[in-house]
């Protein structure tokens, strides 16, 4: 099945504690993204990559880090400087040839510090 | 600044009614698209419809509909006959196709539609 994989769908962490949410996709897709959603809000973008080895500060990249060593994977760190962390994350792919005209989101990771 | 801007919090409509949910948007960049997503309880975003600036035509896909009205900068979903299973937050977004291109989306705070029985 070809898609956009977030694990865990929940996470819990204690407070001071950096956390890794897992974002994989075998769509083939060039760019991908972080957004974090909180309740009743819209989405606001975190980090973006467009290409291996390449990202880019989102709006909100304060107290988050992302890597993209593989096309596969773009994985997000929360560190413990983030001072907000409880939250709804979603990753998103986009290809970058053609009319591109929608970005695939994957089911989200609800993130919630104790 | 670029801005999108859903004035609707929450909205009812009847089942097999009609609804329209309001977008308005901000750009002075004369490329860009519109798009609208479903956002059910489980938090997984649905691509609803896409709208591009230079779209002669509104956009339809199937019962969703896109009222394009560039001069007012509005973006209005049109949902016909409400069904059940269209109980959920809406958004729409915006995408500004100028240089450095992205791709990111800008969001509205969204609508909570809910479809009486």
């Amino acid at each position: 099945d070809g898609g956009i994989t977030q694990s865990p769908k929940y996470l819990f962490r204690k407070e001071g504690q950096n956390v890794t949410l897992s974002c994989e996709q075998n769509l083939n897709h060039d760019a991908m993204y972080w957004y974090r959603q909180d309740p009743g809000q819209g989405l606001r973008l975190i980090y973006y990559s467009q290409i291996v080895n390449d990202f880019q500060k989102g709006d909100i990249a304060e107290g988050y880090s992302v890597s993209r060593e593989k096309k596969e994977s773009f994985p997000l760190t929360v560190t413990s400087a983030q001072k907000n962390p409880t939250a709804f994350y979603l990753c998103a792919t986009q290809r970058t040839s053609g009319r591109a005209v929608e970005q695939f989101f994957g089911p989200g990771t609800r993130l919630t510090v104790l | 600044a670029q801005k999108i801007t859903q004035t609707q919090p929450g909205m009812f409509v009847q089942e097999k009614e009609a609804v329209t949910l309001d977008c308005t948007y901000d750009t002075s960049d004369p490329s860009y698209g519109l798009f609208w997503y479903k956002q059910p309880s489980s938090g997984e975003m649905i691509f609803l419809i896409y709208q591009g600036s230079y779209d002669q035509q509104n956009a339809t896909e199937g019962r969703y509909s896109l009222n394009f009205q560039k001069a007012r900068k509005s973006a209005n979903l049109v949902i016909s006959a409400s069904q059940l299973g269209d109980s959920a937050m809406y958004f729409c977004a915006m995408r500004v196709h100028g240089s450095g291109n992205t791709g990111k989306l800008i969001f509205g705070q969204g609508t909570t539609l809910q479809v009486k029985p």
